[in-house]
Order: C-alpha cells, then sequence, then structure tokens
C-alpha cells in the first residue's frame, strides 16, 4: 500500500525550530518529488517547496526562502521539513504530498498520495 | 505568483445536483492545472489532473474542462460523500492553490 506517515503533533514557543518527518512505503521514494503544503485552521492549503529524495535538489516558495529546510534520508525512505523562526502565524496543519510528474517538462504535476498531516502550534 | 481564483466560495447543493465549480488563473497555465478534494480533518485527494484526467479511482462523476486562464470542475449528480471543500492548483509556474470552494448541505 502506497502511503506517506508523518511524524506526530508538536507544540513549540516563538522563535523556536520544529522539524516534521514524511515517511514513504509502497513504493521506491527516490522516483517521486516529496513536497509540503501547510493549512492554517480553517484556511486554504499553501504549497511551502519540494525535494527531490533522488537528487536531494529542492525548491523553496519565497515565503519560505531562509527559513524551510527540506532534507531526507534515503535509507529509511524519510523526508523532513524543518521550520524555524517561528510565529504563531506559522500555527498550521503540514502535509507532505508525492509529487507527480506525467512528462519530462516539468509542468504536469500534481500530488496523488498526501500524508495524513501534522499539527504544529505555536504558542508562548 | 500566479493567482488562482475560485468561485463560488461557497454553495448549497442538495443530492443528485449537478454542481459546477470554475477556477480562473491571473495569467495563462494551459492545463497545468489540478482538482482536489478535502474532507474535514483530511488530507486532500486528487480527483482531476491536467485540466481533465480523471485520477484514478475517483468516481466518473467527477469531470474537468478548460485550457488557459479559465477552468471548471463539474460534479454530476452530487452524492452524499461529495460534500466538501475543493481547490484548484496550478503547476505551471511557483506551484498556487485556490482558495477553495465549499460545498454544502443545502
Amino acid at each position: 500500500q502506497v502511503q506517506l506517515v508523518q511524524s506526530g503533533a508538536e507544540v513549540r514557543k516563538p522563535g523556536a525550530s520544529v522539524k516534521v518527518s514524511c515517511k514513504a512505503s509502497g513504493y521506491t521514494v527516490t522516483t517521486y518529488d516529496i513536497d509540503w503544503v501547510r493549512q492554517a485552521t480553517g484556511q486554504g492549503l499553501e504549497w511551502m517547496g519540494w525535494m527531490s529524495p533522488n537528487t536531494g535538489n529542492t525548491g523553496y516558495a519565497q515565503k519560505f526562502q531562509g527559513r524551510v529546510t527540506l532534507t531526507r534520508d534515503t535509507s529509511i525512505n524519510t523526508a523532513y521539513m524543518e521550520l524555524s523562526s517561528l510565529t504563531s502565524e506559522d500555527t498550521a496543519v503540514y502535509y507532505c504530498a508525492r509529487g507527480r510528474h506525467h512528462d519530462t517538462s516539468g509542468y504536469l504535476y500534481d500530488f496523488d498520495i498526501w500524508g495524513q498531516g501534522t499539527m504544529v502550534t505555536v504558542s508562548p | 505568483d500566479i493567482q488562482m481564483t475560485q468561485s463560488p466560495s461557497s454553495l448549497s447543493a442538495s443530492v443528485g445536483d449537478r454542481v459546477t465549480i470554475t477556477c480562473r488563473a491571473s495569467q495563462s497555465i494551459s492545463r497545468y492545472l489540478n482538482w482536489y478534494q478535502q474532507k474535514p480533518g483530511k488530507a486532500p485527494k486528487l480527483l482531476i489532473y491536467a485540466a481533465s484526467s480523471l485520477q484514478s479511482g475517483v468516481p466518473s462523476r467527477f469531470s474537468g474542462s478548460g485550457s488557459g486562464t479559465d477552468f471548471t470542475l463539474t460534479i454530476n449528480s452530487l452524492q452524499p460523500e461529495d460534500f466538501a471543500t475543493y481547490y484548484c492548483q496550478q503547476s505551471y509556474s511557483t506551484l498556487t492553490f485556490g482558495g477553495g470552494t465549499k460545498v454544502e448541505v443545502k
């Protein structure tokens, strides 16, 4: 069964960092990208960045540049998202998602498998 | 970044209705548009990719159309399990999502 399983809920104080994990199973993790999307309570979806588990290459939304770091450990099929300098605005559910390319153009790209989400609460 | 505008932001419908949701891009994105369904407390689920291709396992009452800047998601004969929030997402450039359309019970 193809799935992404994320780590549990986290609570952090303002200024701290958080690292969320996303373990892939049921497929070869190096054959698909892993993206991260977050959702504040009652709000829409916000894309944060992507990583190629195969090469380690990454790309980040401008909003998160310098604050987010995506890494992976292919030996355990796990991707990580670390977000630093947290504020209350970062309180949200964070999802990892499998990025699927349909061709070599890079444009036909969707998220066909999602993790269950990880709630990150930033509170004094 | 390309802005994605969905309309309406919410709608009320009954089981059996035909529902149409629109998504407009701030510039042409060809057919690089995906649709997702999200239920409360759950992760989004891919419904339609490349504007009109049905994701495997998704019921055929869901369909997508459009290209360029204007896109539509149609649900024919709305079922009880279809009450949810729907998002469009473009993959032409830096990925962005629409604001969502909540389909509620009339």
